[in-house]
C-alpha cells in the first residue's frame, strides 16, 4: 500500500524551530518529487515547497523562503521540513504528498503560539 | 506568483450536474498546463481525482468515479471540472492546481459544493 506518514508537529513558541518528518512506504521514493503542502485552520492549501527526486532541485512559496528547508533521504524513503523563525501564520496542518499530490498522509498539526 | 481564481461556493441537487471552473490570470494560458483536482471533506486530507490537458492527454485517480471529468475553456483560460450524477457524497470542498516545470506549484482558492 502506497502511504505517506507525518511527524514532528506540535505546539511551538514565535520564534522557535520544528522539523516535520515524513515516511514513505508502498512505492520508490527515490522516483518522485515530493512536496510539502498546508493548511491553516479554516482556509485552502497552500504549497509550501518541493524537492526533485535527488533533491538537486528546491522550490519554496515566497512566505517561507529563508526560513524553511525541504530535504530527503532517499534511503531512507523521508522528506524533511526543517522550520525555523516560526510565525503565528504557519500555523497549519502539514501534509506530505507525492509528485504532482497523487498521494497525500494525513497531514502533522503546526501551532506557532506563546 | 500565478494565482488560479475558484468561486467560492456552488450548490447542485442529486442527480444534477455540477460544473467547477479553475480560472488562471490572462498571462498563462490554459492550453499549455495540465490541470489536476483534488476534493477534500472535513478532517480528511486531500484526495486527487484527475487531471486534463487535452482530450488526448488526461488521466483519473485511482478509484475515482468516471463521472468526475475535467476539460478546458480554452476562450475563458479556464479549468473544468465536471461532476455528472452528483451524489450527497460529492459535497466536499474542490481545489484546482497547476505546476509549471520547474517552478512553484499554485492552488486555487477552492470551491465548497453543496449538494442540496
Amino acid at each position: 500500500e502506497v502511504q505517506l506518514v507525518e511527524s514532528g508537529g506540535g505546539l511551538v513558541q514565535p520564534g522557535g524551530s520544528l522539523r516535520l518528518s515524513c515516511a514513505a512506504s508502498g512505492f520508490t521514493f527515490s522516483s518522485y518529487w515530493m512536496s510539502w503542502v498546508r493548511q491553516a485552520p479554516g482556509k485552502g492549501l497552500e504549497w509550501v515547497a518541493n524537492i526533485k527526486q535527488d533533491g538537486s532541485e528546491k522550490y519554496y512559496v515566497d512566505s517561507v523562503k529563508g526560513r524553511f528547508t525541504i530535504s530527503r533521504d532517499n534511503a531512507k524513503n523521508s522528506l524533511y521540513l526543517q522550520m525555523n523563525s516560526l510565525r503565528a501564520e504557519d500555523t497549519a496542518v502539514y501534509y506530505c504528498a507525492r509528485d504532482f499530490l497523487d498521494v497525500w498522509g494525513k497531514g502533522t498539526t503546526v501551532t506557532v503560539s506563546s | 506568483q500565478p494565482v488560479l481564481t475558484q468561486p467560492p461556493s456552488s450548490s447542485a441537487s442529486p442527480g444534477e450536474s455540477a460544473r467547477l471552473t479553475c480560472t488562471l490570470p490572462s498571462d498563462i494560458n490554459v492550453g499549455s498546463y495540465n490541470i489536476y483536482w483534488y476534493q477534500q471533506k472535513p478532517g480528511s486530507p486531500p484526495r486527487y481525482l484527475l487531471y486534463y490537458y487535452s482530450d488526448s492527454d488526461k488521466g483519473q485517480g485511482s478509484g475515482v468515479p468516471s463521472r468526475f471529468s475535467g476539460s478546458k475553456d480554452a476562450s475563458a483560460n479556464t479549468g473544468i471540472l465536471l461532476i455528472s450524477g452528483l451524489q450527497s457524497e460529492d459535497e466536499a470542498d474542490y481545489y484546482c492546481m497547476i505546476w509549471p516545470s520547474n517552478a512553484n506549484v499554485v492552488f486555487g482558492g477552492g470551491t465548497k459544493l453543496t449538494v442540496l
